[in-house]
This record gives structure tokens, C-alpha cells and sequence, in this order.
């Protein structure tokens, strides 16, 4: 079984500063996929950023980067030079090869709130 | 421009009836899925389909039903036998079911029961 795991319910972060949301995920697949989705209040998801579990390096798209530990299971969110649309609910999710093919796995998210 | 659509947006119903979401996608995606939300929570993954005619039971289909006649559609009865069917429905699809392949969401559809 995957499952995914935010700590964080709600974060504050002040206008063009950094932030990190966190996620932790568990999964007997060896070949796996990490996305982040941005959920503002409209109820779009909106993709972000995806991590392939054999990737070698840290995902990176615009301002947002993706600090991937393998041996930690964990898949950390970077947001650099937050802004006030940045404020939205944040989910972490997974994606398996074998036993869980074609299935994705949602945290229960983070509400990140950006203060001008 | 290619895209998922759900309607209707807003839809109410009354207890005992059965209701149909309906969910289109016109970027030729094998895979196709339906969640359901709750407030100030994650995704729940209700049923999905990798491709046109067949589909699997997600983590709570129970009171749901779908069918994927046609590779561009995925729509969802959901049955009097749900019971707390009030929520909001996010319909997704991908290029197929590989990790690699993020999913496309459509804009939902809020179901309230009165």
C-alpha cells in the first residue's frame, strides 16, 4: 500500500521569503513518482513539480524546487520568493509501478498563507 | 485548447435520488479517475480506468458507479446508497498509468444533498 504523509495542516510565510512544506510517503514499489499539486481556493488542482523515484537530481521548475531524500522517504516542497498567489492549499502525492499501477495517493495537504 | 471538463459545477439533489457527474477530456489520455474531496482534506481516489471498457474500484466506490464507453468520457452515478454523498468531485486523466505521468484535473464538481 502507498500512503503519503503531511505534517504540516497550515503554514505562514511572509511575502518573498522561502518555505518548505514537507511530505513523507512509504511504498513497496521500487519505481515510483512524486508530484506536488497546488489546490487554490477555486478547487482547480494545478500541477507543480514531479520527482521520478530513480531521478538523480532534485526537481527544479521556476520558483518552485522539489528536495528529494530517498533513504528519508521524504519529498519536500521549496517554495523560493514566496508571493500572496502562492496562498493555497499544497498536496503531495505518488504514483506506483507495480502494485499500485495507475493509482495516486494524495496527503491531506498543507494551507500555506502568504503575509504581505 | 485541450482540457477536462466537468459539469455541471454546482449540483444539488435530493436524498434517495441517483445523479450523474459528467466528465470529459479532449487530450486523448488513456487513464481517467475520480476523486472526492472533503473539506480540508486530501483526495480519495473513487474509481479509475486505464482504458476505454474497463475500470477498478478505488478506495471508497462503494454508492458509486462508472462506465468508459468512449475514451473521452469517465462519468460518475453517484447512487442512493452513498451515504454522505455531499463532497466535492474532481475528475483527472492521464497519458497513461506510469509513474512519470502526472495527472490533468478538470474543475470539480460540489454535490450537495438537502
Amino acid at each position: 500500500a502507498q500512503k503519503i504523509t503531511q505534517t504540516q495542516p497550515g503554514m505562514f510565510v511572509q511575502e518573498k521569503e522561502a518555505v518548505t512544506l514537507d511530505c513523507t510517503y512509504d511504498t513497496s514499489d521500487p519505481s515510483y513518482g512524486l508530484f506536488w499539486y497546488k489546490q487554490p481556493s477555486s478547487g482547480e488542482m494545478i500541477f507543480l513539480i514531479y520527482q521520478g523515484s530513480y531521478d538523480q537530481q532534485n526537481a527544479t521548475e521556476g520558483r518552485y524546487s522539489l528536495n528529494f531524500q530517498k533513504a528519508r522517504k521524504s519529498a519536500n516542497l521549496v517554495i523560493s520568493a514566496s508571493q500572496l498567489g502562492d496562498s493555497a492549499m499544497y498536496f503531495c502525492a505518488m504514483r506506483g509501478h507495480n502494485t499500485n499501477a495507475g493509482k495516486s495517493t494524495f496527503g491531506d495537504g498543507t494551507t500555506l498563507t502568504v503575509k504581505p | 485548447d485541450g482540457g477536462i471538463t466537468q459539469s455541471p459545477k454546482y449540483l444539488f439533489r435530493k436524498e434517495g435520488q441517483n445523479v450523474t457527474l459528467s466528465c470529459e477530456q479532449n487530450l486523448n489520455h488513456d487513464a481517467m479517475y475520480w476523486y472526492r474531496q472533503d473539506p480540508g482534506q486530501g483526495l480519495r481516489l473513487i474509481y479509475y480506468s486505464q482504458i476505454v471498457n474497463d475500470f477498478q474500484k478505488g478506495d471508497i466506490a462503494e454508492g458509486y458507479s462508472v462506465s468508459r464507453e468512449k475514451k473521452e468520457s469517465f462519468p460518475l452515478t453517484v447512487t442512493s446508497a452513498q451515504k454522505n454523498p455531499t463532497a466535492f468531485y474532481l475528475c483527472a486523466s492521464s497519458p497513461g498509468g506510469a509513474p512519470y505521468n502526472e495527472q490533468f484535473f478538470g474543475p470539480g464538481t460540489r454535490l450537495t444533498v438537502l
